[in-house]
């Protein structure tokens, strides 16, 4: 089976806090994918990553991908209100459009 | 530049019926795939059309279906539903459907099954 397992699943925290989001698989993927839902919308893309060690910068937000291309994570530097929402990763084999996601981490940024 | 529309945005449905669902891409996108989101499977992949043909299959029963036309829209069929359907159905559209281009998602038909 093919999973994506991501932490932590709820993250509450203060304005201005620093914090990392963690997507890990036993499985090499082609590229992963950093998307952004809000409650009654679909998830809108942040970031594709796609080499082994990469790491992409998007404002106050960090996206690494793992060497052997397994593993990601997000890190997102003092944090705003504006950031609330479900954070989900991603994966691609490159099998045509085929998307094996995480389950969500719903972080809520409290000012 | 217009984003990917999804008809209806909620629809309520009665356990054994049928229902439809329409996606319309983003102009010049080729791909298009289907996933369900819910509260405790997250979101699954379906399947995905790509110059009307079905080009990957997710592991859903045959009561899910699909098609894509020459304009590139695309229809979701789910037949003799179930309480288990409700779900967000969400679609997607691509360029080629290839991971390296990123996908834009629809914000989604919510189906209640009652």
């Amino acid at each position: 089976t093919q999973l994506l397992e991501q932490s932590p699943q709820f993250l509450s925290i203060q304005e201005g806090e620093n914090l990392t989001v963690y997507c890990n698989s036993s499985s090499v993927f082609s590229s992963l994918q950093w998307y952004r839902q809000e409650p009654g919308e679909g998830p809108v893309l942040l970031v594709t990553v796609v080499t082994g060690g990469e790491v992409k910068k998007l404002k106050r937000l960090t996206f690494q991908f793992g060497d052997a291309r397994k593993d990601s994570s997000l890190h997102i530097t003092a944090a705003q209100p504006g950031d609330t929402g479900l954070y989900l990763c991603a994966g691609s084999y490159n099998q045509g459009g085929k998307l094996i996601f995480g389950q969500g981490t719903e972080l809520s940024v409290k000012p | 530049k217009a984003g990917v529309t999804q008809t209806p945005r909620y629809l309520i449905k009665t356990r054994g019926q049928q229902v439809t669902l329409s996606c319309s891409p983003i102009s010049g996108h080729r791909s298009v795939s289907w996933y369900q989101q819910t509260p405790g499977q997250g979101l699954q992949f379906l399947f995905e059309y790509f110059s009307e043909t079905q080009r990957n299959k997710g592991n859903f029963p045959g009561r899910f279906s699909g098609r894509q036309f020459s304009n590139s829209r695309s229809e979701m069929n789910v037949s003799t539903l179930e309480l288990g359907d409700s779900a967000l159905y969400l679609c997607a559209s691509s360029v080629t459907g290839g991971s390296f281009y990123g996908y834009t998602f629809g914000s989604g038909t919510r189906l209640t099954v009652v």
